[in-house]
């Protein structure tokens, strides 16, 4: 069963923020964000690892929270570049390891 | 380039036609994933490996679908008796076998069954 992200679209100006949240119905290992542009494969953006840790990648940054199953991820002071849709991945706590992915939020950033 | 690599990039095929798609990982990977991603969704899960072994196959995949992987390296998708509704971008990607690691993905296969 795949993770449903939300929300499933945002329009932002140009150095506004955004959160996009993961949820799962598994206990998760891992979770891994992914932005991709039309037209192009996905691209990594980060992993967090169960603990609860919390990440930062530019002005990009994101949680996981162990408990809830859930992660975000933060756009701050958002730029043109952003646009894409961000996908989350996630890998179980148990069984198999396959990395599956969310239903997509995407981001358009206008001038 | 030490990218994954998918060939071809396109493809266009009448239906009940069968296409084989090859995918090559970056070289010390051991872990191949195969997704299928339609307009607008995520990449949906068809199958993965660990070098070799073929670990999971989406329940959800027709019998039509194959994945090999024969010497853990280079790995081949073939759908047979293409329908119209196969018609969908195939991605594949590489990591580590360490489930920390992030997944490389290929520029992907587009798939028009016409």
């Amino acid at each position: 069963q795949q993770p449903v992200q939300s929300p499933q679209a945002v329009i932002l100006r140009e150095g506004e923020d955004a959160v996009i949240n993961c949820s799962s119905s598994k206990a998760l290992y891992s979770v891994h964000w992914y932005r991709q542009k039309h037209g192009e494969a996905p691209v990594f953006l980060m992993i967090l690892l169960k603990g609860g840790e919390q990440k930062g990648h530019e002005k990009i940054s994101a949680s996981f929270n162990e408990k809830k199953q859930q992660s975000s991820l933060y756009l701050t002071a958002s730029q043109l570049s952003y646009s894409g849709t961000y996908f989350c991945g996630t890998i179980s706590n148990f069984g198999n390891e396959k990395l599956t992915f969310g239903t997509g939020t995407r981001l358009t950033i206008i001038p | 380039d030490t990218g994954v690599s998918q060939n071809p990039r396109h493809k266009i095929t009448k239906r009940g036609q069968n296409v084989t798609f090859r995918c090559d990982p970056i070289s010390e990977h051991n872990r191949l994933y195969w997704y299928r991603q339609t307009l607008g969704q995520g990449p949906e899960f068809l199958t993965y490996f660990q070098n070799e072994a073929q670990l999971e196959k989406s329940r959800l995949l027709s019998d039509r679908f194959s994945a090999e992987r024969p010497k853990g390296s280079f790995s081949t998708l073939e759908i047979q008796r293409t329908e119209q509704g196969d018609s969908a971008m195939y991605l594949c990607a590489s990591s580590r076998q360490e489930s920390t690691t992030e997944a490389f993905f290929g520029q992907g296969t587009r798939l028009t069954v016409v």
